[in-house]
C-alpha cells in the first residue's frame, strides 16, 4: 500500500519558536494534502490543506509548504503557543474512485510547546 | 463542533460479538467516510459514501460492512469482532468527493 510517511514522531517547542512536520508522499495522483489537528479525546480536525498547484499556503499562523517534484511537503507553526500542544497528521488524497489508497494518513507528529 | 455526531461515544462488547456504529453528517454533506484508529496503525481510511452509494473502499476488513441511508446518516457494522478491532472509529462527512473533511467525536470500541 502507498505511503504518507510523517516525520518526526515527537516534536518539542519553545513557546514562540516555529514548529517544523514533514511529510513525504509515494503516488503522483494524490492532489489534495490537509493537515489535521487532533487534541487527546477530540476527532481531527482539518487546520489547512493545498493543491499540488501552488507551493505555498498561508492561513494565520499556519503555512503548508509544498514541493511537487520532492514529493514532500511540511507544516509550519509560527510563534508556536502552549495551545498548539496536540497531535498533527499529514493526509494525501486522490479523486480516484475504488483505490485502496484513495486516502492516507500519516502516522502523526505529537507536538508539545513549553511555556 | 464539527456539525458530525457519532452514537455511542463508548462501546464494550465481546470477542465474536456484531456493534453498529452510527454517524450523521453535517447538513448538506453528502459523502460519509469512516475511519479506524489504534496506536500501531494511525488512522486508517475504511470506505466512503457519497449520496448513498460506496464510493470508495479502503482498509475494511470482509468482517465489516458500511452502509449510507436515504437521510444520509451512516452505520459501520462491524461483526465477529476480535481484540484487534478495539479502537476508536471516526466518522468525517464532506460536500463532495474527499475534500474538507470534517471529523465526528469518535466512537470508542473496546472488545473484551
Amino acid at each position: 500500500q502507498q505511503q504518507v510517511k510523517q516525520s518526526p514522531q515527537s516534536l518539542i517547542v519553545q513557546k514562540g519558536g516555529i514548529s517544523i512536520i514533514n511529510c513525504a508522499y509515494e503516488n503522483t495522483a494524490f492532489d489534495y494534502f490537509p493537515w489535521y489537528q487532533q487534541f487527546p479525546g477530540k476527532g481531527p480536525a482539518l487546520l489547512i490543506a493545498i493543491r499540488p498547484d501552488v507551493s505555498e499556503k498561508k492561513e494565520g499562523r499556519f503555512t503548508i509548504s509544498f514541493n511537487k517534484s520532492a514529493k514532500q511537503f511540511s507544516l509550519h507553526i509560527m510563534d508556536s503557543q502552549p495551545g498548539d500542544s496536540a497531535t498533527y497528521f499529514c493526509a494525501a488524497m486522490s479523486p480516484l474512485m475504488n483505490r485502496d489508497d484513495k486516502i492516507i494518513f500519516g502516522k502523526g507528529t505529537r507536538l508539545h510547546i513549553l511555556p | 463542533d464539527s456539525g458530525v455526531t457519532q452514537t455511542p461515544k463508548h462501546l464494550i462488547t465481546a470477542t465474536g460479538q456484531r456493534v453498529t456504529l452510527r454517524c450523521s453528517p453535517r447538513s448538506g454533506d453528502l459523502s460519509v467516510y469512516w475511519y479506524q484508529q489504534s496506536l500501531d496503525q494511525g488512522l486508517q481510511f475504511l470506505i466512503q459514501y457519497y449520496n448513498g452509494e460506496e464510493r470508495a473502499k479502503g482498509n475494511i476488513l470482509e468482517r465489516f460492512s458500511a452502509q449510507q441511508f436515504p437521510d444520509l446518516h451512516s452505520e459501520l457494522n462491524l461483526s465477529s469482532l476480535e481484540l484487534g478491532d478495539s479502537a476508536l472509529y471516526f466518522c468525517a462527512s464532506s460536500r463532495g468527493n474527499y475534500y474538507e473533511q470534517y471529523f465526528g467525536p469518535g466512537t470508542r470500541l473496546t472488545v473484551t
